[in-house]
């Protein structure tokens, strides 16, 4: 069984401050990981899909980083906005599903 | 436009009853996906329909059934709705199955509340 584990489970943070959090899957029969971004009552928004060991994908202040042969991931934003508190979830591809991690709970105080 | 739209948004219902939520993607994928956030807050995969064929029917009560009348669309039935089936249950589509490089596109979510 898939098992895809985020930390920290929450985060608070200042206005300005630039911030991470962690993925972790497992390295054998890896084929994606995609990273969401999900406020509640809304849709998750895909951020990310990344395949190949390196990758590094940015979204404007949002970046990410793919290490499958140690399997995990890192999510950073640059200069966090109050704009950007929301879950951050990331999914492994196994086969034909997306096995969720529980999410990273970030706040951004002004 | 709504990418994939799921209604109803909000259900309150009694144990015992059967519901139904339904779910219509104007993406154009062939591939979609009906996801329960459990009670620790992980999103699980319950089903997935590839152009109106199951593929995936993970180990779900079968109180639960999932019906697709074409690929746009992917309704979920539940009978004799039990308390713990209280949950926020999510629809989604991608273009062509799993894997490969395509993201899944989610619904807002219906959250139900058996009482």
């Amino acid at each position: 069984i898939l098992n895809v584990e985020q930390s920290p489970q929450s985060l608070h943070v200042q206005e300005g401050d630039s911030t991470n959090f962690t993925c972790s899957f497992p390295s054998s029969n890896f084929y994606a990981l995609h990273w969401y971004r999900w406020e509640t009552a809304k849709s998750p928004e895909a951020l990310f899909v990344m395949t190949l060991n390196g990758d590094e994908k940015k979204k404007g202040r949002i970046s990410a980083t793919l290490n499958t042969k140690e399997g995990y991931s890192y999510l950073y934003i640059k200069g966090s906005q109050p704009e950007d508190s929301a879950t951050y979830l990331c999914a492994c591809r196994s086969s034909d599903k997306l096995i969720f991690g529980t999410g990273t709970r970030l706040q951004v105080f002004p | 436009d709504t990418a994939v739209s799921q209604t109803p948004k909000y259900l309150v219902t009694q144990m015992g009853n059967d519901k139904s939520i339904k779910c219509e993607q104007n993406l154009g994928h062939d591939t979609m996906y009906w996801y329960k956030q459990d009670s620790k807050k992980f999103l699980k995969i319950m089903f997935s329909y590839n152009n109106k064929e199951l593929i995936i029917n993970e180990t779900v009560p079968n109180r639960f059934s999932p019906k697709s009348p074409d690929k746009a669309h992917l309704n979920l039935h539940i009978n004799s709705l039990e308390l713990g089936d209280s949950a926020v249950y999510f629809c989604a589509s991608s273009y062509h199955r799993l894997p490969s490089g395509n993201t899944i596109y989610f619904g807002e979510g219906s959250w139900l509340t058996v009482v």
